[in-house]
């Protein structure tokens, strides 16, 4: 059975950071492209970011770029979303995501249970 | 970066067939065969439903069917159940790397 565990998430100081880790296990981590989805409270869906199978490559949102990093260790099958300067508009549940098909996809089959980040004074 | 434009909201009596739309340009919906749709229910994470436009993941039922003309990509529900109630968002490629979703529309039962 395919799982995803975030873990890391909490409250947070406007320019604060947070890493926030997903714990995959149940498929083989090391050959799906993962992404990041976040969800304001009461919002809508938008992607944070996408990051490849081999961890060579990534793409950010322009409202994260230059303060998330996204990463994976496929040794221990676990990605991370590294977060820094963080806005009160970062507020959000945060997303672990697998990819539905090995390579390049448009579709997102497996969601984590989400990690709540609040950034506020 | 803009989102996709759908309809806010949508409604359907059971049995019936709706339609949502997922308009974009050129640049992410008319450009490439990468659209998504994802069904929400209040308090959970978001099911796919529909990738790279008219592909069904294992265990969707076959009620759902997605397409694509131009710069509008379109998600049909046949045979409207009281369990899809829900609100829907598309998804789309933007350029080279970007990933961009629509605002989401909300499915009333009727």
């Amino acid at each position: 059975e395919v799982q995803l565990l975030e873990s890391g998430g909490g409250l947070v100081q406007p320019g604060g950071s947070l890493i926030l880790s997903c714990a995959a296990s149940g498929f083989i981590f090391r050959n799906y492209f993962m992404r990041w989805v976040r969800q304001a409270p009461g919002k809508g869906l938008e992607w944070v970011s996408t990051i490849n199978s081999h961890g060579s490559s990534t793409d950010h949102a322009d409202s994260v770029k230059g303060r998330f990093t996204t990463s994976r260790d496929n040794s221990k099958d676990t990605l991370y979303l590294q977060m820094s300067s963080l806005r009160a508009e970062d507020t959000a549940v945060y997303y672990c995501v697998k990819a539905v098909i090995v390579g390049v996809t448009s579709g997102y089959d497996y969601w984590g249970q989400g990690a709540l980040v609040t950034v506020s004074s | 970066q803009s989102a996709l434009t759908q309809p806010a909201s949508v409604s359907g009596s059971p049995g019936q067939s709706i339609t949502i739309s997922c308009t974009g340009t050129g640049s992410d919906v008319g450009g490439y065969n990468y659209v998504s749709w994802y069904r929400q229910h209040p308090g959970q994470a978001p099911k796919l439903l529909i990738y790279d436009v008219s592909n069904r993941p294992l265990g969707v039922s076959d009620r759902f069917s997605g397409s694509k003309s131009g710069n509008t990509a379109s998600l049909t529900i046949s045979g409207l159940q009281a369990e899809d109630e829900a609100d829907y968002y598309c998804n789309s490629r933007r350029g080279t790397t970007a990933v961009v979703f629509g605002g989401g529309t909300k499915l009333t039962v009727l």
